[in-house]
């Protein structure tokens, strides 16, 4: 089966704009995390969806920052009013988890985002 | 809260030299372990993970990692690499109980002929 897609791949934005990354996790995962990959840091966590729950927005740098997941699949992380500081790889990532910390997570290709 | 240190941003090797990339991680409770790879212009993918058990994981590409609860480490080894192993490595920590890891900044192996 198909794995973890992220569209688009690049996006190049100016500042003040709003973004929109969608994300297309493995079909049945329960689980579903943004993270957000800036040149020479470790994968930073946005936010995490479980099933139903109401998502752990606790990585969410500001306000500008929101995340939904439809239906229990597709996640589209929106970004408002870009800076510049905002630019980094966005990644995906899903897992068959019910919240035990052990499964191994299945991660998109990301989306390279770009503030001018 | 737990916090995960990779102590060497890029590590340079000559093709089938040794190599050891280190992790180390605070946590005031059980953990799990977790090496991830992103080779150039991909997403990260397990490469090998410690649950319980043994303390010594393998992978399928002769990379292996031994826990040291003492130590609180988690180290990367391989005795001999290939240019392909050349990519970025993460080292991530579970707790148990948690759904969030904690992933280190990465280790860039760069691997010369």
């Amino acid at each position: 089966g198909a794995g973890v897609s992220q569209s688009p791949s690049n996006k190049v934005t100016e500042k003040g704009k709003d973004v929109e990354l969608r994300c297309d996790p493995i079909s049945g995962h329960t689980a579903l995390y943004w993270y957000r990959q800036s040149l020479g840091q470790g994968l930073e966590f946005l936010i995490y969806f479980q099933g139903n729950s109401a998502p752990d927005k606790s990585g969410l740098p500001s306000d500008r920052f929101s995340a939904e997941r439809t239906g229990g699949s597709v996640s589209t992380l929106t970004i408002q009013r870009t800076q510049q500081e905002d630019s980094a790889v966005y990644l995906c990532a899903s897992s068959f988890s019910v919240g035990q910390g052990y499964d191994e997570q299945f991660f998109g290709p990301g989306t390279r985002l770009t503030v001018l | 809260a737990q916090s995960v240190t990779q102590l060497d941003s890029q590590v340079p090797v000559f093709e089938e030299a040794p190599v050891e990339l280190r992790c180390n991680y605070s946590s005031s409770v059980s953990v799990y372990l977790f090496w991830y790879v992103q080779y150039p212009n991909q997403g990260l993918q397990l490469l090998l993970k410690y649950l319980s058990g043994s303390t010594l994981v393998e992978s399928i590409n002769g990379f292996e990692a031994e826990f040291n609860k003492s130590q609180t480490s988690f180290h990367l080894r391989k005795p001999s690499v290939h240019i392909s192993d050349t990519a970025e490595y993460f080292c991530a920590v579970s707790e148990r109980g948690s759904y969030i890891p904690t992933f280190g900044r990465g280790t860039s192996l760069i691997v010369h002929p």
